[in-house]
């Protein structure tokens, strides 16, 4: 099944160090999307990628990083961890191209991060 | 104002009953009104999905949207066990999601 993937699903780091999350997707989709998600917040978008030469911010990018090394690679990064980067990250993809075809986001199974 | 406000308390119901879940939006510009659903430690996937005012059917899943209010509503019929979830509306315009926080949802056998 064509699918989203997540690595690591688990990861406790310590306060200063840098850290990769890395996101697979074998849906042949266009956009790539990397959320955050905390108790009382939601899910907050980070970056998002249209295609592997184009990169945007979302509303929290700030101590954050991305990468599309391929059409169904990204990875996000966090130069320095802070505690309060702890909380569950989502990648997500979906088409592109007209009639709102990226309202159907396909979510990854998350990974749960703590930074001590 | 935050784009999309969803009221994230809690909700449980016993089952069978109906479940109602709401959200308002602040910016007109959004086009398309969606609920994803989320089970406990997975990620999101998409309930339902709309662009218009009016009402959609799914099953025993109806999503209501009010564009001249500014207010979306999901309705869940015969309510299962296995609707237990948390549910997150969510708007779309210019090429991107805003979501709300999210609603618990326990459907008590």
């Amino acid at each position: 099944d064509a699918d989203v993937t997540q690595t690591p699903r688990n990861r406790i780091t310590k306060t200063g160090k840098r850290i990769m999350l890395e996101c697979s997707q074998t849906k042949g989709h266009d956009r790539m999307y990397w959320y955050r998600q905390d108790p009382g917040l939601g899910l907050r978008l980070i970056y998002y990628s249209f295609d592997v030469k184009d990169i945007n911010k979302g509303e929290i990018s700030d101590g954050y990083s991305v990468s599309r090394q391929a059409q169904a690679k990204f990875s996000l990064s966090l130069e320095s961890a802070i505690p309060n980067q702890t909380a569950l990250y989502f990648c997500a993809t979906s088409l592109s191209g007209e009639g709102g075809h990226y309202n159907e986001q396909f979510f990854g199974p998350g990974t749960r991060l703590t930074v001590l | 104002q935050k784009e999309v406000e969803q009221d994230p308390g809690p909700l449980s119901v016993p089952e069978g009953a109906i479940v109602s879940l709401n959200c308002t939006y602040s910016n007109s510009a959004f086009q398309y009104f969606m609920w994803y659903r989320q089970y406990s430690r997975k990620g999101p996937e998409l309930l339902m999905y709309t662009y218009s005012s009016g009402n959609k059917e799914d099953g025993r899943f109806t999503a209501q949207v009010d564009k001249s209010s500014k207010y979306i509503s999901l309705f869940i019929r015969d309510s299962q066990p296995s609707d237990s979830a948390t549910y997150l509306c969510a708007i779309g315009g210019n090429n991107r999601l805003a979501f709300g926080k999210g609603n618990q949802v326990v459907v008590i056998p």
